[in-house]
């Protein structure tokens, strides 16, 4: 089956730590996306990637870092830097430069601070 | 900019009765806009799209029209069942400008169907 897998379902974090959410995708894909997702807040982008390679920083990059070295993975580190991280993570795929194309997405992992 | 406003819930309705949830929309040219539904503790499913003006996404009896005189997507349903229950939101996508491929979200519509 293909599809958009993320890991762990639940995370925990220490103060000061960094922390790796994996997402792997097997659609071959071409963009891949984070978003945020807090109660009441709809969700908001953190990164977007349209190719190996290459990423921009959505609308809340601040303390988040990601990378693209393989076209079915976009993992996001949650750095210390990130005051607030405990929310639900979404990670979300299309084919690309289509305006009709839809977003695929994961089922989440939600992060939460000890 | 490009952004999405839709209804504030929550939204309580008993089974079988009448759903509209309204989005509206502001956006530059010709955004495609979606549905995505979001059950407990799960991510967000594609739930119906429109791509053109005045076109009607519709699925499992849920149906909105693209209104561009209005700017509007609102979200129907004529009988609501208990297995709707989920928070639903309202997405568009505009490829102007240099956020190609990235959807801008509405906050999000909590419904709750009582049996």
């Amino acid at each position: 089956d293909g599809g958009i897998t993320q890991s762990p379902k639940y995370l925990f974090r220490k103060e000061g730590q960094n922390v790796t959410l994996s997402c792997e995708q097997n659609l071959n894909h071409d963009a891949m996306y984070w978003y945020r997702q807090d109660p009441g807040q709809g969700l908001r982008l953190i990164y977007y990637s349209q190719i190996v390679n290459d990423f921009q920083k959505g609308d809340i990059a601040e303390g988040y870092s990601v990378s693209r070295e393989k076209k079915e993975s976009f993992p996001l580190t949650v750095t210390s830097a990130q005051k607030n991280p405990t929310a639900f993570y979404l990670c979300a795929s299309s084919t690309g430069a289509n305006s009709q194309e839809t977003q695929y997405f994961g089922p989440g992992t939600r992060l939460l601070v000890l | 900019g490009n952004s999405v406003t839709q209804m504030e819930g929550p939204v309580t309705l008993s089974e079988e009765a009448f759903l509209t949830i309204n989005c509206t929309y502001t956006a530059t040219g010709y955004p495609s806009l979606f549905w995505y539904v979001q059950y407990p503790g799960e991510g967000l499913q594609l739930l119906l799209k429109a791509t053109k003006a005045d076109d009607k996404g519709s699925n499992k009896g849920f149906e909105a029209t693209y209104r561009k005189e209005t700017t509007s997507f609102h979200l129907e349903k004529g009988s609501v069942q208990v297995s709707d229950s989920a928070v639903y939101f309202c997405a568009l996508r505009n490829d102007r400008g240099s956020t190609l491929g990235r959807l801008y979200f509405g906050r999000g519509t909590q419904l709750t169907v009582w049996p």
